[in-house]
């Protein structure tokens, strides 16, 4: 029962641009949300995260969007750049600070 | 800052031979978790600790793996006996209370 889901496994765009990875999720005991970033041969590293009370959440170039009636969230890059280019989890908890239930990943590649 | 730090990064071993992987939480967070990721399953948590005890170890496959926090700077996770199946990227994490989770670097487990 996949409860975090990522339903697309790669997304492609050009520098500059903006970049909308999307994650759904189906347990309504989840109510803090996260996005982390991984490179290759590293741990995820933490970008942004945004509680059930809200619907966005903005750090430089990172917002993350939360739908909580459509279970929905989404995390916008703007500007895109090279250096973005990894796989982004999107993360899941019924409280924050207990266990996360991560989303398959999508790969961005971003395009110079 | 010293972030997580886990050891060994890479780890490879034979059939039958226990295995023991450390991780050093971000000093002052209280809760640590041990997470493996693998093709099919993705990153999927195993156990973890608030304030060294363990709270959720429902992640942990089979009695062949046990997770240890003697203290509040050190935690161990043991595969014995190891198996190929075993054969992952383990990663430790650690948060302060409500917080959003810090991953260390993997530890490269395989098992022959």
């Amino acid at each position: 029962d996949q409860q975090v889901k990522q339903n697309s496994p790669s997304l492609s765009v050009q520098e500059g641009r903006i970049s909308i990875l999307n994650c759904d999720y189906t347990n309504s005991m989840f109510d803090y949300f996260l996005w982390y970033k991984k490179y290759p041969a590293e741990g995820p590293t933490f970008l942004i995260s945004i509680s059930s009370i809200k619907d966005k959440n903005e750090d430089g170039r990172f917002t993350v969007f939360l739908n909580k009636s459509a279970k929905h969230l989404s995390l916008h890059i703007v500007p895109s750049q090279p250096g973005d280019s990894a796989v982004y989890f999107c993360a899941a908890s019924a409280t924050s600070g207990s266990r996360l239930t991560f989303g398959e990943g999508t790969q961005l590649t971003v395009n110079p | 800052d010293a972030g997580v730090i886990q050891s060994p990064r890479h780890e490879v071993t034979e059939m039958g031979q226990e295995v023991t992987l450390r991780c050093k939480p971000i000093s002052g967070h209280n809760s640590l978790f041990w997470y493996r990721q693998t093709m099919m399953r993705g990153l999927e948590l195993l156990i973890y600790f608030n304030n060294n005890v363990p709270i959720d170890d429902s992640g942990m496959p089979e009695d062949r793996f046990s997770a240890k926090m003697p203290n509040a700077s050190f935690s161990t996770l043991k595969i014995q006996p190891s198996e190929p199946r075993d054969s992952a990227v383990y990663f430790c994490a650690s948060s302060y209370p409500q917080g959003p989770q810090y991953f260390g670097p993997g530890t490269r487990l395989l098992v022959l």
